[in-house]
């Protein structure tokens, strides 16, 4: 079936450190796939997207590229922020749901 | 702009005890969802709702009922709570899915069960 597998936390990371996150996928077909970031407190937003192999989502100095031969979406950041910190999930959209991984955690420090 | 809103935030329950938690959008969306967040867990799928009129079973249903009472509400109960329902529950709503992907979250009920 259908899974999201994303490495687990917490990543903890000084600032202007360079950040990944490790996501991987298994899908029939060719879904789409999604960064979500939760702040402490809030529910989810959408922080980037690509729909389909080769596309490089990007936003707020996140990017993540949709590679079809290694079924991954790794998210990344050339320099954090303390502000950055929060859990981010990656998510597989199919038909008419989203399936997300079980959130990684990343802690900026000063 | 209010976009998801969700009632209540917080809720305890003793075990047996039934709630309703709600789910109302503003932004004339088809599809909505709710979910259920734990520890190392991530986010799970426990109904949704592709279309006014429609509910589906997700990836965790068992021990919960839904109803799309209209294009802007959707809501989900416990019939008769237990502990393994002690959780934070996220209500989402989207245009269509298969169109961006683009949820858009409410900011979540805590539910502890006793």
């Amino acid at each position: 079936g259908n899974s999201v597998t994303q490495m687990e936390g917490p990543v903890t990371l000084s600032e202007e450190a360079f950040l990944t996150i490790n996501c991987t996928y298994t899908a029939t077909g060719y879904p789409s796939l999604f960064w979500y970031v939760q702040y402490p407190g809030e529910g989810l937003q959408l922080l980037l997207k690509a729909t389909k192999a080769d596309d490089k989502g990007s936003n707020k100095g996140f990017e993540a590229t949709y590679r079809k031969e290694t079924t991954s979406f790794h998210l990344e950041k050339g320099s954090v922020q303390v502000s950055d910190s929060a859990v981010y999930f990656c998510a597989l959209g199919y038909t008419d749901k989203l399936i997300f991984g079980t959130g990684t955690r990343l802690q900026v420090f000063p | 702009n209010a976009g998801v809103t969700q009632t209540p935030k917080f809720q305890v329950l003793k075990t047996g005890q039934s709630m309703t938690l709600q789910c109302a959008q503003d932004m004339n969306h088809n599809s909505m969802y709710w979910y259920r967040q734990d520890p190392g867990m991530g986010l799970r799928l426990i109904y949704y709702s592709a279309s006014e009129g429609t509910t589906d079973k997700g990836e965790v249903p068992n021990g919960y009922n839904v109803s799309r009472l209209n294009k802007r509400e959707f809501s989900l109960r416990l019939e008769s709570a237990a502990p393994s329902q002690t959780s934070v529950y996220f209500c989402a709503s989207t245009v269509r899915v298969e169109n961006t992907g683009e949820l858009f979250f409410g900011e979540g009920s805590r539910l502890t069960v006793l």
